[in-house]
């Protein structure tokens, strides 16, 4: 596409249930990350994937963050038993190789209540 | 980790004023860029800038890498400029990780 897409847009969910946010990268960009935004700070990276496969998951915060990329294209970041410290805005991104050249999409805002 | 802070953390101009944001780092770096988040939410990219100095209409950033510092310029700013402007190091950690920086919220008003 011509831009990278994120749904949903917005996303309220009760403690302790499971959600799943999706990021659809632009055509043909090998190289996707997940990033989450906390109200009043700059982007903090979570996990990046070259092709199918995770190459960085060190900054997922525990075991209840998962993403998975199956087909090399849309990306998945799911979180299970979720908490009010999950509430942020989820930003996904990609590039064609990994090296610079970012798109970001618009983001899901998620409120945990 | 790396440090990266921004100042001012919150700037109001008057349509038409100029500003300078900076952006200070702890560590030497491969790569730095400027974001403008916009109040929808949306990065924008607007320089990739490892040194020296670029130019794109309004807007000018400068990299001293040596001094751990770069500088946005704003000229004769106009209320779509408002939003939150980041640097953002590019950690070369065998692909190009993102750590941001704290930001500057900038209002542009008419």
């Amino acid at each position: 596409g011509a831009g990278v897409s994120q749904t949903p847009s917005n996303k309220v969910t009760e403690k302790g249930k499971y959600v799943e946010l999706r990021c659809d990268p632009i055509s043909g960009h090998t190289a996707l990350y997940w990033y989450r935004q906390s109200l009043g700070q700059g982007p903090e990276f979570l996990i990046y994937f070259q092709g199918t496969g995770a190459a960085d998951d060190s900054g997922l915060p525990n075991d209840r963050f998962f993403a998975v990329r199956p087909e090399g294209s849309v990306s998945t970041l799911k979180i299970q038993r979720t908490e009010r410290g999950d509430s942020a805005v989820y930003l996904c991104a990609s590039s064609p190789t990994g090296a610079g050249g970012y798109t970001f999409g618009s983001g899901t805002r998620l409120t945990v209540v | 980790g790396i440090q990266v802070e921004q100042s001012p953390p919150d700037l109001i101009l008057q349509e038409g004023a100029n500003s300078t944001l900076r952006c200070n780092f702890s560590d030497s770096v491969n790569n730095l860029q400027w974001f403008h988040q916009n109040p929808w939410g949306q990065l924008i990219n607007l320089f990739y800038i490892p040194s020296g100095t670029k130019q794109n209409g309004r807007l000018s950033a400068t990299t001293v890498a040596t001094e751990r510092y770069s500088l946005l310029y704003i000229s004769s700013s106009q209320t779509t400029d408002s939003g939150v402007y980041f640097c953002a190091l590019l950690l070369n950690t065998g692909f190009q990780k993102l750590v941001f920086g704290t930001g500057t919220r900038l209002l542009v008003s008419p």
